[in-house]
């Protein structure tokens, strides 16, 4: 099974509004990234929060990580059509040398002009 | 600055066919990553190469084999083709370990992908 889990699955806002997508995994993490993929087109890296932060901001994005509840929550603020795109987590586990990413199931995430 | 690339950027074959992808990283990154995402699927973690030795294996079939070469590029063989590798398939790269305090090392640049269809 998937080591990320994300909720919801599909998510449609209005253009300002802000969007919030939540990933679960399931052992311990080294790091959790955020990554953008329009639709058949490669991923695109967000923004990376290592598992001894808690909060991380980059522009309009906030992510924030809770290794005791072993979740994440990605947050855009004021959206725009151009944020419409699938989201997923992915994450690397504290395993000594892995070079391994899991990737969650995504939320579709459509604005709406 | 120099991306991920990947070749081809289409590709079809028939059932029981091979299919060879390559994927080039960014200049200086000495570890890559293989992805398979089927339509509507989550990525999924085929193997990855960390200094042209083979790091991790995710779920890749038997009939697949990769590689990393001495110039870091790396390729992904595909034997007897099934309908169900009609995929794309990414390959990322990321920055040697001595990145690590600048938080690059862990960042995962992807290419544009191979889109595989296997008829």
């Amino acid at each position: 099974s998937q080591q990320g889990e994300e909720d919801p699955q599909a998510l449609s806002i209005q253009e300002g509004e802000n969007a919030t997508m939540n990933c679960s995994y399931k052992t311990s993490i080294n790091n959790l990234q955020w990554y953008r993929q329009n639709s058949g087109r490669g991923l695109v890296h967000l923004i990376l929060i290592r598992s001894n932060e808690r909060e991380k901001h980059s522009g309009r994005l906030r992510v924030t990580l809770d290794t005791s509840k072993k979740s994440s929550s990605l947050l855009i603020t004021a959206s725009r059509a151009a944020d419409t795109a699938s989201y997923f987590c992915a994450t690397r586990s504290t395993t000594s040398g892995t070079y391994k990413y899991i990737f969650g199931t995504g939320t579709r995430l459509k604005v709406l002009a | 600055a120099a991306g991920v690339i990947q070749s081809p950027r289409h590709l079809i074959k028939e059932k029981r066919e091979t299919a060879t992808l390559k994927c080039y990283p960014i200049p200086r990154h000495d570890t890559v990553y293989w992805y398979q995402q089927g339509p509507g699927q989550d990525p999924q973690f085929l193997i990855s190469f960390y200094e042209k030795m083979q790091s991790d294996k995710g779920s890749i079939p038997d009939r697949f084999s990769a590689q990393q070469f001495s110039d870091y590029h790396s390729e992904l063989n595909m034997s007897s083709l099934e309908l169900g590798d009609s995929a794309l398939y990414f390959c990322a790269s990321s920055s040697p370990p001595g990145d690590w305090t600048s938080g690059l090392a862990d960042t995962q640049y992807f290419g544009p992908g191979t889109r595989l269809t296997v008829l």
